[in-house]
């Protein structure tokens, strides 16, 4: 079956300490993105990459970087940069560039906390 | 920027109907979506509406009217497993595949 898988499920930082969240997807998608969701939240986009060796900031980037080297893979670190980085981290893909009414896939999430 | 409201927590009855609403303000209109979030999960889409007018798909429907930006979610015939958080969202900067704006999501508490 083709999906999105992000791993790992739960990750804990220390203290200046960055750490890259894994986001794999067989779908074949042209377009990947990252959200951060927060308790009672909605997602806020943090990365998004609509092809491959490309990718345009959200509305929360600082702090974030991402690579898009390969279609399946969309890998984002989270730096000492950002000062609030516990949050639920969700990856998501659709088809790709010019398709509005194309949904988006998610996968099922890292859980990160600070120690 | 973009902005989306939507209340915080409907409560409703199993086997009831109950409407999500959602108003919006951007600056272009590309349609707006719904999604499904079981607690802990990872969303799901459940509609789409670029057009004016009621989408139907099984027991959920989706509205949409453009003159007022405004659209609901229309849950009939409700099941226990139909308990999540939903939101609407629309595109983040009026382009294809550029990611999503969401409202802060509707908590639905369905009563047995």
């Amino acid at each position: 079956d083709g999906g999105i898988t992000q791993s790992p499920k739960y990750l804990f930082r220390k203290e200046g300490q960055n750490v890259t969240l894994s986001c794999e997807q067989n779908l074949n998608h042209d377009a990947m993105y990252w959200y951060r969701q927060d308790p009672g939240q909605g997602l806020r986009l943090i990365y998004y990459s609509q092809i491959v060796n490309d990718f345009q900031k959200g509305d929360i980037a600082e702090g974030y970087s991402v690579s898009r080297e390969k279609k399946e893979s969309f890998p984002l670190t989270v730096t000492s940069a950002q000062k609030n980085p516990t949050a639920f981290y969700l990856c998501a893909s659709s088809r790709g560039p010019g398709l509005r009414d194309q949904p988006q896939h998610f996968g099922d999430g890292t859980r990160l906390s600070i120690l | 920027g973009q902005s989306l409201e939507q209340p915080s927590e409907v409560t409703a009855v199993e086997g009831a109907i109950v409407q999500i609403n959602c108003t919006y303000q951007t600056s272009g209109f590309y349609g707006l979506s719904w999604y499904q979030q079981h607690d802990g999960g990872a969303p799901t889409f459940l509609s789409y509406n670029a057009l004016d007018g009621l989408e139907e798909t099984g027991r959920f429907s989706s509205f949409l009217s453009r003159s007022d930006s405004y659209g609901y979610l229309l849950l009939q015939e409700l099941q226990m497993k139909d308990s999540a958080s939903y939101f609407c969202a629309v595109p983040y900067s009026g382009g294809g595949a550029d990611g999503l704006t969401f409202g802060k999501g509707t908590h639905l508490i369905i009563q047995p």
